[in-house]
């Protein structure tokens, strides 16, 4: 199994240009999210999906859109890059339960994302 | 709103020494709490998955435990090697699937 893959690794953007990060598991997990994690800001939720048609905002969504068409895909899309937007991206997935807990997170490798 | 705290944010021991790393959280209504390790540049990889009906969970050299009631957990590391240097990170798994994370704490096992 790859487990969580996300391309590309490194990524250089200007101001106002659009992108999209993949991200893809071949775990069968029903729940995926997307994070950022900056210097002294530790890890923020940007999107989840639990499920294909089924997405939500996390902590920081502002500029960020996501779609789930399929269990392995979750996208995330930067609609006009701002220098705001540098980070490292990290993509995530788990099982959930009917309660709406997570179960084991298993993390891609992370996209490192700089806006000028 | 669930705030998880990890002290100290930087730990240097010397190679075989026992160590123990702290989390908190302050709301203890949670599923699970899980720990992992993060090497510079790389992503994130779980080291211990804990369900709120556990009160510990061990792998090789590792040993987790989660009190609830005190809202903490621990990571026990025994007898430390340098491969163990990495960012530690805790994170608290709450209702509608929301991860609450720590900001993780840095250890570096000297030779």
């Amino acid at each position: 199994n790859a487990g969580v893959t996300q391309t590309p690794k490194f990524q250089v953007l200007k101001t106002g240009q659009s992108m999209t990060l993949q991200c893809a598991q071949d775990m069968n997990h029903e729940y995926m999210s997307w994070y950022r994690q900056d210097p002294g800001m530790g890890l923020r939720l940007i999107h989840y999906s639990v499920g294909a048609g089924i997405t939500d905002q996390g902590e920081v969504p502002n500029g960020y859109n996501v779609s789930r068409s399929t269990t392995e895909d979750f996208p995330l899309r930067l609609l006009s890059a701002a220098p705001s937007q540098t980070s490292v991206y990290f993509c995530a997935s788990s099982s959930w339960t009917s309660g709406g807990a997570t179960g084991e997170q298993f993390f891609g490798p992370g996209t490192r994302l700089t806006v000028l | 709103k669930q705030e998880v705290t990890q002290i100290p944010a930087a730990l240097s021991v010397p190679e075989g020494e026992n160590l123990v790393l702290n989390c908190s959280f302050t709301d203890s209504a949670i599923y699970n709490l899980q720990w992992f390790r993060q090497d510079p540049g790389k992503g994130l990889t779980s080291l211990l998955l804990i369900q709120s009906s556990q009160r510990e969970q061990t792998s090789g050299r590792l040993n987790a435990s989660l009190d609830k009631s005190s809202g903490r957990s621990t990571l026990y590391i025994a007898a430390s090697q340098p491969g163990d240097s990495a960012t530690y990170l805790c994170a608290s798994g709450g209702s509608n699937y929301k991860l609450t994370f720590g900001k993780g704490t840095l250890l570096t096992v000297n030779p």
